[in-house]
């Protein structure tokens, strides 16, 4: 079955780096999302990887191994507005094409 | 401005009531979605829609029925068989058509059964 981990939560300081993963096992990968969401609010989207590699958008990358089963979302600069949960979503074939979506990594910044 | 919307941000309703959820888009989009979330959990897809007139259950669609009559609309109704109901909904659009299809999310409706 389909089934997608992330860490729960992570603390990071103001000004650092934070990496945070998602491992999936899916039937047919057809690319994964990454979202941000600020409690009580809309998940907002952030990156796109469908093929093996590195996607930098300014301070924000996403990394994706298909072979590994794993990505990563890198956040740089960390400002105290990044406190907020990251989901991690896979679309795959024995989904029907649909997402499936992790349970979300809070990350609290501190100053 | 292009967006979805939803409404109403809170409501609250007594157990064994049917509740409505509206979710109207003006970005042409063809798909159109419908998740529940809850606390610890990743969002569960109830119903989704990838063109007026047609709609597939999700992974949950016990207790939920919705309609597609026009390409701006995707309503969700929360009948009484639902049996834990409370929960934050989120209505999502996107393009359709395969490729990066990214979806787009409207602001969610938290439902409160008393």
């Amino acid at each position: 079955g389909q089934n997608i981990d992330q860490p729960t939560e992570m603390t990071a300081t103001e000004g650092a780096i934070v990496q945070i993963n998602c491992t999936y096992q899916t039937s047919g990968f057809n690319g994964l999302f990454w979202y941000q969401q600020h409690a009580g609010e809309a998940p907002t989207f952030l990156s796109y990887n469908v093929l093996d590699g590195l996607e930098e958008k300014g301070r924000f990358s996403s990394f994706l191994s298909r072979s590994k089963g794993y990505s990563y979302l890198l956040l740089k600069e960390l400002q105290m507005k990044d406190s907020a949960s990251y989901l991690c979503a896979v679309r795959a074939r024995d989904s029907n094409y649909q997402l499936i979506w992790g349970a979300g990594t809070k990350l609290i910044i501190k100053p | 401005d292009g967006g979805i919307t939803q409404s109403p941000k809170y409501l609250f309703r007594k157990e064994g009531q049917n509740v409505t959820l509206s979710c109207e888009q003006n970005l042409n989009h063809d798909a159109m979605y419908w998740y529940r979330q809850d606390p610890g959990q990743g969002l569960r897809l109830i119903y989704y829609s990838q063109i007026v007139n047609d709609f597939q259950k999700g992974d949950i669609a016990e207790g939920y029925s919705v309609s597609r009559e026009k390409k701006e609309s995707f309503p969700l109704t929360v009948t009484s068989a639902q049996k834990n109901p409370t929960a934050f909904y989120l209505c999502a659009s996107s393009p359709g058509g395969g490729g990066t299809d990214t979806q787009y999310f409207g602001p969610g409706t938290r439902l409160t059964v008393l």
